[in-house]
């Protein structure tokens, strides 16, 4: 069973920041949380990923709640190109189990 | 991901017939993986191996085989098709890095249709 819970959809303005959450609220110690996306039926993209600390590279920022049981993923200036199912995973680090749930289905809209 | 290549994209098959599906990569990764997606549905893990030697069942393994011929190859048989194995199959490579963590890049995906 998937350990995290996310929104089935949502929408975000084109040039506006989008904001992805997701509960991990029984994340163990050395679980990292791990984001992926899926546009239409390609192959998942990896996105981002941490364990503690907030992370930012050139497609997105985390941000991982003091307590480790939520984060959010940021696209600060969603295009209608982010368009697609984000899904939040925690694994372990060796990572066998990834675990694909549903994920978010994101909407960037004109 | 073009390291991530997946042969063929697409298959129309009948039931009972045995496919394979194959799966390269050029990272040089260590790690490969086999998943398969249903409509509407997240990712399923069917098989991984983490080096030539190793083979390890995933979630769903049952009425599927893979061989691991190389560090760069790893192919998904399905010895007698069924409908109900109509999907997405994903490949995806992975090398555990300094640190433990263990990024997954995938391929392009074969899209499988048995009748």
């Amino acid at each position: 069973d998937a350990k995290t819970t996310q929104p089935t959809s949502m929408d975000c303005a084109e040039g506006r920041a989008a904001n992805l959450p997701c509960n991990h609220s029984t994340i163990s110690g050395n679980e990292y949380v791990y984001w992926y996306r899926q546009i239409h039926s390609q192959g998942p993209q990896y996105i981002i990923h941490g364990l503690k600390n907030n992370e930012t590279n050139e497609m997105a920022s985390l941000i991982i709640t003091e307590d480790r049981k939520s984060s959010t993923l940021i696209l600060p200036h969603a295009t209608l190109r982010d368009t697609a199912v984000y899904y939040c995973i925690v694994i372990l680090t060796h990572g066998q189990n990834f675990v694909f749930g549903p994920g978010t289905r994101l909407s960037v809209l004109p | 991901d073009a390291d991530v290549t997946q042969t063929p994209r697409n298959r129309i098959t009948k039931t009972g017939k045995r496919i394979m599906l194959e799966c390269s990569q050029t990272k040089g990764h260590d790690r490969m993986y086999w998943y398969r997606q249903d409509p509407g549905l997240g990712l399923r893990l069917i098989y991984y191996s983490f080096d030539v030697k190793d083979i390890n069942k995933g979630e769903i393994s049952d009425g599927y085989s893979v061989s691991r011929q190389a560090q760069a190859k790893f192919s998904l048989s399905l010895e007698s098709a069924i409908p109900n194995q109509t999907a997405l199959y994903f490949c995806a490579t992975s090398d555990l890095q300094f640190g433990g963590t263990d990024t997954q890049y995938f391929g392009p995906g074969t899209r499988l249709t048995v009748l």
